[in-house]
């Protein structure tokens, strides 16, 4: 199994809503990220979990926050989002962060904030 | 500065047709290099791996180039497909502290017309 499961696929949320985005993969990778991606650039880094500690937070804003369950889930809780966090938002799995692997990344979601 | 800079931005060619696509990194201390395609609205999947010793590496129409010594890749396409269509990101890692980093390109958008 090869496969990093996100869900939902697509989202929309108001500004004062809650919600999560929620992340799965089962092929034993102890290094988890999510990562922000607006149209048209590349993703961009928000976090990395390694060995199911926050290792990584690139300044993210608080209303994101994520969480790792156990080391085969990933979990990122939206609060008081406002528009410009309407991105798609990317989950991907690797080894470990002290190996050069490849990065699996699920499918996505499309997250739209009005 | 670590940075990854891919040209050209878009690029459209006829099917059937070859094309070639650019990475510049200035990534230190460089781990590996990746090719990965990004369907629109997915996530990206990887292509290929270069490793410092590696120049050439092929992958069924794909074939990737490394020059380590210009920190220069290249990602050349033969007999594209319209199912070739997608954004192309070079990935480069570095070991920081016992981490790897994965550092993104601004990719390129092909565009494969009938």
């Amino acid at each position: 199994d090869t496969e990093v499961t996100q869900t939902p696929k697509h989202l929309v949320m108001g500004m004062t809503n809650k919600k999560s985005l929620k992340c799965e993969q089962h092929m034993g990778h102890r290094a988890m990220y999510w990562y922000k991606q607006k149209a048209k650039k590349p993703p961009e880094l928000m976090f990395v979990y390694s060995y199911e500690k926050l290792s990584i937070n690139e300044s993210v804003p608080s209303r994101f926050s994520p969480e790792c369950p156990n080391s085969s889930l990933l979990n990122l809780h939206l609060h008081a989002l406002q528009p410009e966090d309407s991105a798609l938002y990317l989950c991907a799995s690797s080894p470990e962060t002290g190996v050069a692997g490849e990065l699996f990344f699920g499918e996505g979601s499309r997250l739209t904030v009005l | 500065k670590n940075q990854v800079e891919q040209s050209p931005q878009s690029l459209i060619i006829l099917e059937g047709k070859n094309c070639t696509l650019q990475c510049n990194y200035t990534v230190s201390p460089f781990s590996n290099l990746r090719w990965y395609k990004q369907d629109t609205g997915r996530g990206p999947v990887s292509l290929t791996i270069m490793t410092f010793s590696e120049n050439t590496k092929s992958n069924g129409r794909y074939t990737a180039t490394l020059d380590a010594d210009t920190k220069q890749s290249s990602l050349h396409i033969t007999a594209s497909q319209l199912s070739d269509s997608a954004s192309y990101i070079c990935v480069v890692s570095r070991a920081t502290s016992g981490t790897y980093k994965y550092i993104f390109g601004t990719g390129t958008r092909l565009k494969v017309l009938a």
